[in-house]
């Protein structure tokens, strides 16, 4: 099966980028999708194929994908940025999580 | 498009789970979206159960396709999980998703149900 690799946690002090990864065998060929989630609530796309910010998500949300690495970075990134964020890819007809990765804003 | 999940939240081990999901502010007709189910436990993450479209086609994971089974009736405006012979490990908080047709991505989240399995 396929397995996408992400850090257990990434820390940040408030104003600086965050950078977190997803890693995976040619995880440059498929989409990545990013997830954004806060303590008691939903997970909510904060990227979505690679790249694109849906409405509402605040413009220091980016994300690239290339090689075996997708990224989603927070430029900028704020107390409220504080949360667990996941990547996602579909392959092979299953929907597929990376473990996530737990984001402090210092 | 509002997603609201129901169902029991105690399961007694080797029956069945059984939640709905009733979608709201929109047609379960529609042809952008997929609905589907998604786990979460904090040892496993985030786990997809299964999808199905408003056709009645459905996908599975392969790690649970021999048990669930996901069906949509599209004059309740509703679509159901049932997962049979559960497990102390199928204790999870369960959410009803819609899933974009094209790239599987989840834009639409139910709040979420927690089940717990025990006797």
């Amino acid at each position: 099966s396929y397995d996408l690799t992400q850090p257990l946690s990434v820390s940040v002090a408030l104003g600086q980028t965050a950078r977190i990864t997803c890693g995976g065998d040619n995880i440059g060929r498929k989409n990545v999708h990013w997830y954004q989630q806060k303590p008691g609530q939903a997970p909510v796309v904060v990227i979505y194929r690679n790249s694109n910010r849906p409405s509402g998500i605040p413009e220091r949300f980016s994300g690239s994908n290339s090689g075996n690495t997708a990224t989603l970075t927070i430029s900028g990134a704020q107390d409220g940025d504080e949360a667990d964020y996941f990547c996602q890819v579909w392959d092979s007809s299953t929907m597929l999580f990376g473990g996530g990765t737990n984001l402090a804003v210092l | 498009l509002q997603l609201q999940e129901s169902g029991p939240g105690l399961v007694k081990p080797s029956e069945t789970l059984s939640l709905n999901c009733l979608v709201s502010g929109g047609s379960i007709n529609n042809n952008d979206y997929y609905w589907g189910w998604i786990r979460q436990t904090p040892r496993k993450g985030l786990e997809w159960i299964g999808s199905v479209f408003h056709s009645g086609s459905s996908h599975y994971n392969p790690s649970l396709q021999s048990r669930v089974s996901v069906s949509v009736d599209t004059s309740r405006s509703e679509f159901s999980l049932k997962m049979r012979s559960v497990t102390a490990a199928d204790t999870s908080l369960y959410f009803c998703v819609g899933l974009r047709t094209g790239s599987y991505v989840a834009d639409y989240w139910g709040q979420g149900v927690r089940v717990t399995v025990s006797s």
